[in-house]
């Protein structure tokens, strides 16, 4: 099973400014099978980029994302009040895995 | 606009089986797609449980998979989730949701989520 680290496990930023998470895969990933979601407390997560930099439906395209084999990010180019919230990677090999998240917060 | 919506006890004892519904509305579940569960422990990050086509083909996590049984009911545009054995540990928020399973793979859409507590 392939096990995905994030980090940081916490980032703290301020509005306006940009955040760079990381997903670091325990073996090849195909990137077509790499994903992102966010999380708001109290909501179920929401998927905002797939095959690792496609944005899904509705997505701002300040969110976006890039890697390949066993690395991968997301950057956030100008964080919005809304943005503040927990971020998962999740990857499909010969089962689905997710990372553990990155919990996002206002400085 | 397509929807998901658990359904099932939100208490159930520990040994016993943890069933759960999924009712899918604005779309039609053999049209394609597969259908999932994840779970989210309180305050923890999520564990896929497993996906699976109205067809009948199913992938499961490989940790739960002796104690998981999925099905499908097109007729009420329906999924269901399985989990016997159950102990405190299975405790979460179980989401069910669309997996687009093809050359990417993801949920697209999620239910909003319902609480099972694992409790004698």
């Amino acid at each position: 099973e392939i096990v995905l680290t994030q980090s940081p496990g916490t980032l703290s930023l301020s509005p306006g400014e940009r955040a760079t998470l990381s997903c670091r895969a325990s073996q090849s990933v195909s990137g077509g099978y790499l994903a992102w979601y966010q999380q708001k407390p109290g909501q179920a997560p929401r998927l905002l980029l797939y095959g690792a930099s496609s944005r899904a439906t509705g997505i701002p395209d300040r969110f976006s994302g890039s890697g390949s084999g066993t690395d991968f990010s997301l950057t956030i180019s100008r964080l919005e009040p809304e943005d503040f919230a927990v971020y998962y990677c999740q990857q499909y090999d010969t089962s689905l895995t997710f990372g553990q998240g990155t919990r996002l917060e206002i400085k | 606009q397509v929807q998901l919506q658990e359904s099932g006890p939100g208490l159930v004892k520990p040994s016993e089986t943890l069933s759960l519904t999924c009712t899918v509305s604005g779309y039609s579940i053999s049209s394609g797609y597969y259908w999932g569960w994840i779970r989210q422990p309180p305050g923890k990050g999520l564990e896929w449980i497993g996906s699976m086509y109205h067809g009948g083909s199913t992938y499961y996590n490989p940790s739960l998979k002796s104690r998981v049984t999925m099905s499908v009911d097109t007729s009420k545009n329906q999924f269901s989730l399985k989990l016997n054995s159950v102990t405190a540990a299975d405790t979460a928020v179980y989401y069910c949701g669309r997996w687009y399973n093809s050359i990417w793979k993801y949920f697209d859409y999620w239910g909003q989520g319902t609480l099972v507590t694992v409790s004698s």
